[in-house]
């Protein structure tokens, strides 16, 4: 079992609507990192936090240190949003990545 | 903006085979490191370095090895390609270790093929 789980795996959404990816880890952290990463395969880090929520323009990421658990919400999808969104946290010495969640948004 | 630089973007290797993929940022960066990423899977650290000089193992270093000769170049060698070695590899770097509390910056990945 892997110590960060990402959930959907897979996810389709038309144009303009709202959605929720979500990340569990089993590990204590300080911190957790949301990054994008693009089908050309760069990678871009979105959000660090280790508390509350953190919004840039259409994302928010928030999370709950207690129970384990982050989300990425993108409001008003767009098909540039179509991605890979990736958690990952751990410890100083071994840093722990979901599977990644692919986000497809249609028009 | 250069930020994070990988070459070569993809490579098709034979069995046996080795080859060397690149590194370069020019950020400045103390700390580099390089991950696989595999259906499935998430990134997996290969090996990094904490400066100039050094470097250490990551989570799976066998098959692989690098060099840190100077600051802004973090190189991983294959010595003798391996088809479980076909993968996409990123390069990361950040200003400081810990990789939580501060932001690493990824390069664009190498598609490597072994045959």
């Amino acid at each position: 079992k892997n110590e960060v789980e990402q959930s959907p795996q897979n996810l389709t959404a038309q144009e303009g609507e709202f959605i929720t990816i979500n990340c569990s880890y089993s590990v204590g952290i300080s911190a957790l990192h949301w990054l994008q990463q693009h089908p050309g395969g760069g990678i871009v880090s979105l959000f660090m936090l280790s508390s509350g929520k953190k919004k840039h323009g259409r994302l928010i990421a928030t999370i709950n240190i207690q129970e384990k658990h982050s989300s990425l919400h993108i409001t008003a999808s767009h098909p540039r949003d179509s991605a890979v969104y990736i958690c990952h946290t751990g410890t100083a010495s071994k840093l722990t990545f979901g599977t990644g969640t692919r986000l497809q948004v249609t028009l | 903006n250069a930020g994070v630089t990988q070459t070569p973007k993809f490579r098709v290797l034979k069995t046996g085979q080795s080859m060397t993929l690149l590194c370069a940022q020019d950020m400045n960066h103390e700390y580099m490191y390089w991950y696989r990423q595999d259906p499935g899977m998430g990134l997996r650290l290969i090996h990094y370095s904490v400066g100039e000089g050094t470097t250490a193992k990551g989570e799976v270093p066998d098959g692989y090895n690098v060099s840190r000769l100077k600051k802004q170049n973090f190189l991983l060698g294959l010595e003798s390609a391996a088809p479980s070695q076909t993968s996409v590899y990123f390069c990361a770097s950040s200003s400081r270790w810990g990789g939580l509390n501060t932001e690493a910056f990824f390069g664009q990945g190498t598609r490597l093929t072994v045959v």
